[in-house]
């Protein structure tokens, strides 16, 4: 158990529809970082968060958003969404250190349909 | 900028045989390196990090790596493969950007099969 816990666990909506994704880090980590992974493009970096600010983006579509809440919990809502959406989407928390390691979720898997 | 790159897309061995799994990187300073294992429908699982300690690094499972800074190589190997190692690892560089932003490049993955 990494210590990081996503919600739901599996997902299934419609295309044009809108889904919140829950991740709760580990306790006392302030970064949390969002990935997509799927099956033609691998793992791909989407956000990054800490202590409630945004810090690195990668490749995250405009119809993506994400925010940091205070208790440190963060959410990934993605609209008006796409078969191409499809995908593992995990979260990961870290200490912020020269040397801190990524601890991940065991994942969200959003299919639309 | 860090890159990484995995050699071999897939990689077969027979259980009990050894395990070497490719990683290079691409880094303008010292920078710290992880092999991440990741099994079927799971999430991601640190196997072991090199942070500009000891070059030779033990990771849980019996396996370990050596970092090579003339050779810019990271590889993962183990002595005698298991069924339970069967697979996707990824080789993951660490970068810092400013202002706390943090990027993890990860490599494209090597997928482990374990013949019986």
């Amino acid at each position: 158990d990494s210590g990081v816990t996503q919600t739901p666990k599996h997902l299934i909506t419609a295309t044009g529809q809108r889904v919140t994704l829950r991740c709760s880090p580990r306790s006392g980590d302030l970064s949390v970082y969002w990935y997509q992974q799927s099956l033609d493009q691998g793992l791909q970096f989407l956000i990054q968060y800490y202590n409630g600010e945004e810090r690195a983006k990668g490749n995250i579509l405009e119809r993506f958003s994400a925010q940091q809440f205070p208790d440190l919990h963060s959410e990934l809502n993605l609209s008006s969404l796409e078969l191409g959406d499809s995908a593992l989407y995990f979260c990961a928390s870290s200490i912020t250190t020269n040397t801190g390691e990524l601890f991940f979720g065991e994942g969200s898997r959003l299919t639309v349909l | 900028a860090q890159s990484v790159t995995q050699l071999d897309s897939h990689v077969s061995v027979s259980e009990g045989t050894p395990v070497l799994l490719r990683c290079n990187y691409s880094s303008s300073y010292s920078p710290s390196l992880f092999w991440y294992v990741q099994h079927p429908n799971k999430g991601l699982q640190l196997l072991l990090k090199y942070t500009s300690a000891a070059t030779l690094v033990k990771g849980i499972n019996g396996f370990e790596a050596e970092f090579k800074k003339s050779e810019t190589s990271f590889h993962l190997t183990k002595p005698s493969a298991h069924m339970s190692d069967a697979a996707e690892y990824f080789c993951v560089v660490k970068g810092e950007t400013d202002n706390y932003g943090q990027n993890f490049v990860f490599g494209p993955g090597t997928r482990l099969s374990v013949l019986p």
